[in-house]
Parts: C-alpha cells; sequence; structure tokens
C-alpha cells in the first residue's frame, strides 16, 4: 500500500521569507501523481500544485513550487514571499490510476506571521 | 461557478441514531469521493463513485456506513447507529475525471459531526 510522509507536524515564518514543506512517499509503481493540498481555518480543501510522475520538470504555480526527486522519492514544496494568507494545514497526497483514492499524509501546519 | 456543497455544516447526534451527509458535487463532475478527517486518524478514504456506481468501498470501516449516490449527481452517506468513534470532519470530494487521470479533484467545506 501507499504511504505518504510528513516529517514536519509544524512551521512557522516571517511574512515574505520563503518555506520549504517537506514529504516523502512510498509506492512501487512508476506512473502517478502528487499533490499539495492547503486547508486553511475555513476547513476547505484547495489544490495548491500537482505533479505527474512522469513529467521530469517541477510544476511551479505562480510563488509554489516543487521539487520533485521521483528516485528519491520526495516532493517538497517551496512556497516563496510567503503571505499571511498562506497560513494553514498544508497536505501532501498521492494518486495512483486503479486506487482511484487520494492518500494523504498526516498535514502540516504552517504559521505565516507578520 | 458554484462549487462542491455539503450538508449540514455540522452536525451533532446522539450515540446510537443514524445520520445522513449530503454532498452536492460540480456539475458534470463524474466521480465522487467521500473522506473522513479526524484527529487520530487524519485524512481517510471512504469510498468512491464513478457515475451511480461505486467500484471501491474498500474505506468504509464497518457495516454501519453506506453510501448511494443518484442520478450521477447527489451522494448520501449514511451512519447507522452511530459510535463516538465517528465523529470527525466528513469531506466530500469531486473530479471531472476518466478513470486513473489524476486530475484535482475539488473538496467541499466538510460536514463535521459530533457524536455525544
Amino acid at each position: 500500500a501507499q504511504t505518504v510522509t510528513q516529517s514536519q507536524p509544524e512551521m512557522s515564518v516571517q511574512e515574505a521569507e520563503t518555506v520549504t514543506l517537506s514529504c516523502t512517499y512510498d509506492t512501487s509503481e512508476s506512473n502517478y501523481y502528487l499533490f499539495w493540498y492547503k486547508q486553511p481555518p475555513s476547513r476547505q480543501m484547495i489544490l495548491v500544485i500537482r505533479q505527474e510522475a512522469y513529467k521530469q520538470q517541477n510544476a511551479t504555480e505562480n510563488r509554489f513550487s516543487v521539487n520533485f526527486q521521483k528516485a528519491a522519492k520526495s516532493f517538497s514544496l517551496k512556497i516563496s514571499d510567503s503571505q499571511l494568507g498562506d497560513t494553514a494545514m498544508y497536505f501532501c497526497a498521492f494518486f495512483q490510476g486503479g486506487s482511484e483514492k487520494l492518500v494523504f499524509g498526516k498535514g502540516m501546519k504552517l504559521t505565516v506571521n507578520p | 461557478g458554484a462549487g462542491v456543497s455539503q450538508s449540514p455544516s455540522n452536525k451533532v447526534t446522539e450515540k446510537g441514531k443514524d445520520v445522513e451527509l449530503r454532498c452536492d458535487p460540480i456539475s458534470g463532475h463524474t466521480a465522487l469521493y467521500w473522506y473522513r478527517q479526524s484527529l487520530g486518524q487524519g485524512l481517510e478514504f471512504l469510498i468512491y463513485f464513478q457515475g451511480n456506481s461505486a467500484p471501491d468501498k474498500s474505506g468504509l470501516p464497518s457495516d454501519r456506513f453506506s453510501a448511494e449516490r443518484t442520478g450521477g449527481s447527489v451522494s448520501t452517506l449514511t451512519i447507522q447507529r452511530t459510535q463516538q468513534e465517528d465523529s470527525a470532519v466528513y469531506l466530500c470530494a469531486s473530479s471531472l475525471a476518466p478513470v486513473g487521470s489524476g486530475f484535482e479533484q475539488y473538496f467541499g467545506p466538510g460536514t463535521r459531526l459530533t457524536v455525544t
């Protein structure tokens, strides 16, 4: 079974700083998808970024980028120029066609301080 | 456009009662998912639907849990004879997803269930 590990339960940064959230996963498959979701206090899960495993190029979305290391099974999220609105729980998730479900890590609480 | 909606937003029920949680997916989304979020277990997959059929019910924790989807749209998650360990936030998500595509899942705001 696939597992997703987020080893840092909590982090805090100052506004405008850069922060990196770590995620590792375990799978024997070669084709899959990885996601970072954000869950603010409103409880609504919001997609931050998506990576297809067969693509070597790291995904980017504005201030958000990933460092995808397939051989190491590592998928970290970098947030540049942190903003107060980035304060949230961040979940790393794994998806494989065939199982049709997201497998989530335990999440990491990020606090951005003014 | 409208996102995924869930009702009720919060539900408090007594142990032993049955509850129904509703999910309205984004129009046209063929795939629908239920997850449970609790402090002890994190986010767990419960069940998914492709159209009205549920190919994977492996995440349902016991036979007290059931779900259905009608008309390829609304889904209801039913918990019978609720127990205190059922207290959690139940999240629904939908996706415009051919099977195996890894498309984004759009989540609703969840239903917080408290069993007293």
